[in-house]
């Protein structure tokens, strides 16, 4: 059961727009909500969360948005730039156990 | 503060043999997870300790699949009798108690041939 999808396995922008990662979940029983980012050869960093009773949080040039009637997620980077070029990783949680991690994106960066 | 280490970070093993993986978490660390993931995947769960405990295993953790945490400190993951569907990035995680974000190390790519 995939509990948490990314639909779109990759996704290309041009250096200086706005990239926007979708992640949708089925479990919503899901306390938080949290997005990685993985360079090759590296494990996944963590970038920004969001609590299930919050729709926003900004961090610098990242937002999350959390629609939860829709069960579903977004990732905004304003303005994008090529050291964002990587994979991102959305997950749920559930009462600060494990992390329930969807497919990734890859994000790439045109300059 | 080295952050989460693995080690090793490569390992080639022939098919039906053992390995063992160790895993170093972020000091004072509560938590610390195992994670498996390949080509295309996210990561998924596996195992997860609390402090020496072991409170969780996936389904994908076959008998064939050990973990353990023998102090609260650092961890071992063993594969006994490895197959060609074990190769994978195996990715280490750890956390503070009941805090939600989880730091993880670089994995240990494992390739078996």
């Amino acid at each position: 059961d995939q509990q948490v999808k990314q639909n779109s396995p990759s996704l290309s922008v041009q250096e200086g727009r706005i990239s926007i990662l979708n992640c949708d979940y089925t479990n919503s029983m899901f306390d938080y909500f949290l997005w990685y980012k993985k360079y090759p050869a590296e494990g996944p960093t963590f970038l920004i969360s969001i609590s299930s009773i919050k729709d926003k949080n900004e961090d610098g040039r990242f937002t999350v948005f959390l629609n939860k009637s829709a069960k579903h997620l977004s990732l905004h980077i304003v303005p994008s730039q090529p050291g964002d070029s990587a994979v991102y990783f959305c997950a749920g949680i559930q009462g600060a156990q494990k992390l329930v991690f969807g497919q990734g994106t890859r994000l790439t960066i045109n300059p | 503060d080295t952050g989460v280490s693995q080690n090793p970070r490569h390992k080639i093993t022939k098919r039906g043999q053992n390995v063992t993986f160790r895993c170093d978490p972020i000091s004072e660390h509560n938590r610390l997870y195992w994670y498996r993931q390949t080509l295309g995947q996210g990561p998924e769960f596996l195992t997860y300790f609390q402090n020496e405990a072991q409170l969780e295993k996936s389904r994908l953790l076959s008998d064939r699949f050990s973990a353990e945490r023998p102090k609260g400190s650092f961890s071992t993951l063993e594969i006994q009798r490895t197959e060609q569907g074990d190769s994978a990035m195996y990715l280490c995680a750890s956390s503070p108690y009941m805090n939600t974000e989880a730091f993880f190390g670089q994995g240990t790519r494992l390739t078996v041939v």
